[in-house]
């Protein structure tokens, strides 16, 4: 079936750098979304995306969380800076439309060291 | 907000059982209830969901009842095979946006 694909599958990155975390959602879908989750327990909601716009962000969307699609290229997700806390594996989604089944990515396994 | 509560952490069958995973929802104004699926080191695949327009939904050996009432739905897996263990989350759409999802249930399926 559809696909959403992530890049990189894992990044090691230096507390206090940026990282970007990259999202190609499924072709025809409008919905867009970060997850967390760490040690593959809870997922986590971090944001959705609709329209160029973020709808909804929960408190685990710090201040130096931002998220973009530019021109319809990737959906991604940057944190700048990180901290110890953000190593986890982010997962994207995306939908057709907000009530129907998520497509997810296979994850990015960040640590951040 | 809505908060989803997934009351097995983990589950034991032999192959040939059934598996009954149960989640209960705080707001009675959500609608939509899918199941996913997690094997080990991977990505959530969606495997089943129900509407809040019935209260029973039926794809191959899986089965998803919904109480409104009671605010809660469960997940049947019927004839288990051991390809069937995996961790499964059940989620509620909170809203017009946030799939919120409960804590997991580890499924072992034992031959």
């Amino acid at each position: 079936g559809p696909k959403v694909l992530q890049i990189p599958s894992h990044q090691i990155i230096d507390m206090g750098q940026m990282v970007t975390l990259n999202c190609d959602p499924v072709s025809n879908h409008l919905y867009f979304y970060w997850y967390k989750q760490i040690l593959g327990q809870q997922m986590e909601f971090l944001v959705n995306f609709y329209n160029g716009k973020v709808m909804e962000k929960s408190k685990l969307f710090k201040d130096q969380f931002s998220v973009e699609r530019p021109d319809g290229s990737y959906f991604t997700l940057k944190i700048q800076p990180t901290a110890l806390e953000d190593s986890a594996v982010y997962f994207c989604a995306s939908s057709l439309t907000a009530n129907s089944d998520y497509t997810f990515g296979s994850g990015t396994r960040l640590l951040v060291i | 907000g809505e908060k989803v509560e997934q009351h097995e952490s983990t589950l034991s069958v032999r192959e040939g059982d059934s598996a009954v995973i149960n989640c209960t929802y705080t707001d009675t104004a959500s609608s939509y209830f899918p199941w996913y699926k997690q094997e080990a080191g991977k990505s959530l695949h969606f495997v089943i969901d129900i509407r809040s327009n019935v209260d029973r939904k039926q794809s191959q050996r899986l089965i998803v009842l919904l109480d409104k009432k009671a605010k809660r739905f469960s997940l049947h897996i019927t004839a288990t095979q051991p390809e069937d263990s995996a961790i499964y989350f059940c989620a509620v759409l909170a809203g017009s946006w946030q799939l919120i999802f409960g804590s997991g249930t580890q499924l072992t399926v034992m031959p």
